[in-house]
């Protein structure tokens, strides 16, 4: 089987920099995803990490290390509209299988 | 850029009923995957398609069942619905084809009332 942890909730400032965490047990791993989800609206791939390492896109990084079983989000220049959930997901042992989605971090990014 | 698709974006049903949820995945997409998410939880992920074939199942319950058809489009299929049923329902496609990295792009929900 595979479970995920992360914080439930984090805060933050807008400007600021934010690190969402995410550690996870599973018994074959393929991937480390982020997504982010907007009330009421759909999940939207925000990251990937199939090796260990830092990947960067724009104001998003994220980071994997296979051998800890730890990843993380980093969000930089924090804005208002990045107030939402970020939901960190593994591939199991092969593309498309085991897909498991961690209980997710709601992020809320004050003025 | 096409998105997914998914069909009805609202529907009510009472308890016993049976519903059908469509879904349109991206263009070229060849993996296609549904998604049972309750309010305040995560996405659930409840079964996947690899080219018209199951690849995977998570939790999707006995009384639901899936298929993807020749034009890529898969739906999912609902019977003697529960008030428990009531959830958000997301489709997902990604191109395994394409890329090692398995990006999944989702539609916008099937929002499902059991009463």
């Amino acid at each position: 089987g595979q479970s995920l942890e992360q914080p439930s909730e984090v805060t933050a400032v807008e400007g600021a920099i934010v690190q969402i965490n995410c550690t996870y047990q599973t018994s074959g791993f393929y991937g480390l995803s982020w997504y982010q989800q907007h009330d009421g609206g759909a999940p939207t791939f925000l990251s990937y990490n199939g090796l260990d390492g830092l990947e960067e896109t724009g104001r998003f990084s994220s980071f994997l290390s296979r051998s800890d079983s730890y990843g993380y989000l980093l969000l930089q220049e924090l804005q208002m509209k990045d107030s939402a959930s970020y939901f960190c997901a593994v591939s199991g042992h092969n593309y498309g299988q085991n897909f498991v989605f961690g209980p997710g971090t709601r992020l809320s990014v004050l003025p | 850029a096409a998105g997914v698709i998914q069909s009805p974006r609202h529907l009510i049903k009472e308890k016993r009923e049976t519903a059908t949820l469509k879904c349109y995945p991206i263009p070229r997409h060849d993996t296609v995957y549904w998604y049972q998410q309750g309010p305040g939880q995560d996405p659930q992920f409840l079964i996947s398609f690899y080219e018209k074939m199951q690849s995977d199942k998570g939790s999707i319950p006995d009384r639901f069942s899936a298929q993807q058809f020749s034009d890529y489009h898969s739906e999912l299929n609902m019977s003697s619905l529960e008030l428990g049923d009531s959830a958000l329902y997301f489709c997902a496609s990604s191109s395994r084809g394409l890329a090692a990295q398995e990006t999944q792009y989702f539609g916008p929900g099937t929002r499902l009332l059991v009463l």
